[in-house]
């Protein structure tokens, strides 16, 4: 069983360009969450989706936006970057919104903002 | 609102000592809790969870926690440590309820294992 893909791996931008950020999840799973990981922050909730509607979302500028589709493939968008939005982002899938299942995490997609 | 403290940065121990990561939660309701770890440019793995059933919940890798409620408490233990084991600790809390709040995440403890 595959699990949650992220990509791409490794990702370097400038200042003021934008980026999107994909996430497949385990197929079954339904609920698509989004974290920022940095040394001074720690991980930090960005977004949560379930069947393709937003259930939760983080303390984060406008400027960071998600989505989901049908198929619960989701997708995180950063305009305008700074050089703080460099970090680890993380994804993670569950079978339901009930936190009991937990969360399965990807490998992340290492973002630098130059 | 849920939060997770966990005890030490960073944790130090030689090959073969016990392991034993502190974690505290604050929660209004008996929360589930969760154990992840992470090694270096990788995600998060899932070691254990709590939820609710029994207080003594065993994981992967030779890892265990206990609830505590009377303490607030949810410590990561493994009885020998091995050199595999270093990488970075999460303790996690969530509410156990629809799913209406996000899981929160402790700063994390770094576990290095000396030889």
């Amino acid at each position: 069983k595959a699990g949650v893909t992220q990509t791409p791996r490794y990702l370097i931008k400038t200042r003021g360009q934008q980026v999107t950020l994909s996430c497949s999840p385990i197929s079954g799973h339904r609920s698509v969450s989004w974290y920022q990981q940095t040394p001074g922050q720690g991980l930090q909730f960005l977004f949560e989706y379930f069947s393709e509607t937003q259930r939760n979302k983080g303390n984060f500028p406008g400027r960071f936006s998600g989505r989901q589709f049908s198929n619960s493939r989701s997708e995180m968008n950063v305009s305008t970057l700074e050089l703080g939005d460099s970090a680890l982002y993380l994804c993670a899938s569950s079978l339901e919104v009930s936190r009991g299942y937990g969360y399965t995490f990807g490998s992340g997609t290492r973002l630098t903002v130059v | 609102a849920q939060s997770v403290t966990q005890l030490g940065s960073h944790v130090s121990v030689s090959e073969g000592a016990l392991v034993l990561l502190r974690c505290n939660y604050s929660s209004s309701v008996p929360p589930y809790l969760f154990w992840y770890v992470q090694y270096p440019n990788q995600g998060l793995q899932l070691l254990l969870k709590y939820t609710s059933a029994a207080t003594l919940v065993k994981g992967i890798n030779g890892f265990e926690a206990e609830f505590k409620k009377s303490e607030t408490s949810f410590h990561l233990t493994k009885p020998s440590a091995h050199m595999s084991d270093a990488a970075e600790y999460f303790c996690a809390v969530s509410d156990p309820g629809s799913g209406n709040t996000p899981l929160v995440f402790g700063k994390g403890t770094r576990l290095s294992v000396i030889a």
